[in-house]
């Protein structure tokens, strides 16, 4: 049972440049998330979706995108990467709303 | 005011005594409330949940829950080297999707 696969671990990019950060779950999970997390700021919610076919701004959206693809698979775009989007990013999961999450290994972005 | 706020740390604890996490909450009919446990490097993971006042126990955590007074702490009893890692506090503070969370606290036990 894998939970909650981000792909890619890793990303260097160049300022203006975009990219995707895909996340797929195998628990049958409703509701799914994606944070940013600095250093000394804790978790920061970007977009959350409640179910398949809905998505809602969380805390911290602007420069973002997210795609629902489907009930396991929640999206993330960065359209024109800045240095200020340098962070790790989670991709998450509950059952059903603001419940036990369970979380992605992580994506460490750098933006130079 | 922050939402959930928890002390920074470093907490630094000897091996085999009791370490005491503590995190306080703005209250907005906040309904559940959780304990993660972050290493250096990896994914928070889920250690406790609860939602009634009182105490939680699971082996050696233990999670005391006081809706009046706006906290919930988290105790280990007997701490290990391997409990050093960050823990962080979330709150459902009446949202239906969201949890808000702490900072973390940096807890380090000393062999």
């Amino acid at each position: 049972n894998a939970g909650v696969t981000q792909t890619p671990k890793f990303q260097v990019l160049k300022t203006g440049q975009s990219m995707t950060l895909q996340c797929a779950q195998d628990m049958n999970h409703n509701s799914m998330y994606w944070y940013r997390q600095d250093p000394g700021m804790g978790l920061r919610l970007i977009y959350y979706s409640a179910s398949e076919g809905t998505t809602d701004k969380g805390e911290v959206p602007n420069g973002y995108n997210v795609s629902r693809l489907n009930k396991r698979e929640f999206s993330l775009r960065l359209e024109s990467a800045a240095p200020s989007q340098t962070s790790v990013y989670f991709c998450a999961s509950s059952e059903f709303g603001a419940d036990v999450t369970f979380f992605g290994q992580g994506t460490r972005l750098t933006v130079v | 005011q922050k939402e959930v706020e928890q002390n920074s740390g470093p907490l630094s604890v000897p091996e085999g005594a009791i370490a005491s996490l503590n995190c306080t909450y703005s209250d907005r009919g906040s309904q559940s409330f959780f304990w993660y446990r972050q290493y250096s490097g990896k994914s928070p993971e889920l250690i406790m949940s609860i939602y009634s006042n009182g105490d939680k126990e699971d082996g050696r955590f233990t999670a005391q829950l006081n809706k009046a007074s706006q906290y919930v702490s988290l105790l280990i009893r007997d701490s290990q080297p391997s409990d050093s890692a960050t823990y962080l506090c979330a709150v459902n503070l009446g949202s239906n999707y969201q949890l808000i969370w702490g900072a973390g606290t940096k807890l380090i036990i000393k062999p």
